[in-house]
């Protein structure tokens, strides 16, 4: 099934605990996006990746990082989680960078006790 | 700095007309994005709009004037499934999306 597949799709975590949601893609799209949306607030950037090979900070990025080792995969890593990152998680894909539409994944509900 | 404005909830009868507003205050402009999220799934894709003027597909229409930063979203013939949020998001200079808080639609029978 072409889309996008995120893992896992709910997790409980203990703070301090590292934490790695993982997103797979089929659609050889080349931009990927990670997003968390909290109540009363619009999505937020956390990462981006233009290209594989290439990843860039976005609005809220302190606290995760990313890698973008090839075209399908785009895992987000909470090193130390803390409560404040209780969210739930959107990876989303574009064909290209810039104006171009996204395609979301299912998203994954973080807990962060 | 960048700001979103849609309200925050509306609601409206089944076979019914609503128009669901957006304002931005955007640096620079590229185009903006409507997208619909059921409650509990991702947001998908509803339109686009990077020019003045009204856009129409099938029951769903959305609305630009740049030179006023406002946008609307209009859904005739209301059904219940349309019962979700509605995300306004403008795309600024660097092609990065800015996104509201999005208005939560109620459809009532």
């Amino acid at each position: 099934i072409a889309g996008i597949t995120q893992a896992p799709t709910s997790q409980i975590l203990a703070a301090g605990r590292r934490m790695t949601l993982r997103c797979t893609q089929d659609m050889r799209h080349n931009a990927m996006y990670w997003y968390r949306q909290d109540l009363g607030l619009g999505l937020r950037l956390i990462h981006y990746s233009n290209t594989a090979g290439t990843t860039g900070k976005g609005e809220v990025p302190d606290g995760y990082s990313v890698s973008r080792a090839n075209t399908d995969d785009f895992p987000l890593t909470l090193a130390s989680a803390v409560p404040s990152q209780t969210s739930v998680y959107f990876c989303a894909s574009s064909g290209d960078a810039g104006g171009n539409v996204l395609t979301f994944g299912a998203g994954s509900r973080l807990t962060v006790l | 700095g960048q700001n979103i404005d849609q309200p925050t909830e509306m609601t409206a009868t089944e076979g019914a007309i609503v128009q669901i507003n957006c304002t931005y205050q955007t640096s620079g402009f590229n185009g903006l994005f409507w997208y619909q999220q059921h409650a509990g799934e991702a947001p998908t894709f509803l339109s686009y709009n990077v020019l003045d003027g009204l856009e129409e597909k099938g029951r769903f229409s959305s609305f630009l004037s740049r030179s006023k930063g406002y946008s609307y979203l209009l859904l005739k013939e209301l059904q219940m499934k349309d019962s979700a949020s509605y995300l306004c998001a403008p795309m600024d200079s660097n092609y990065q999306l800015i996104w509201g808080a999005g208005t939560k639609l109620i459809i009532k029978p």
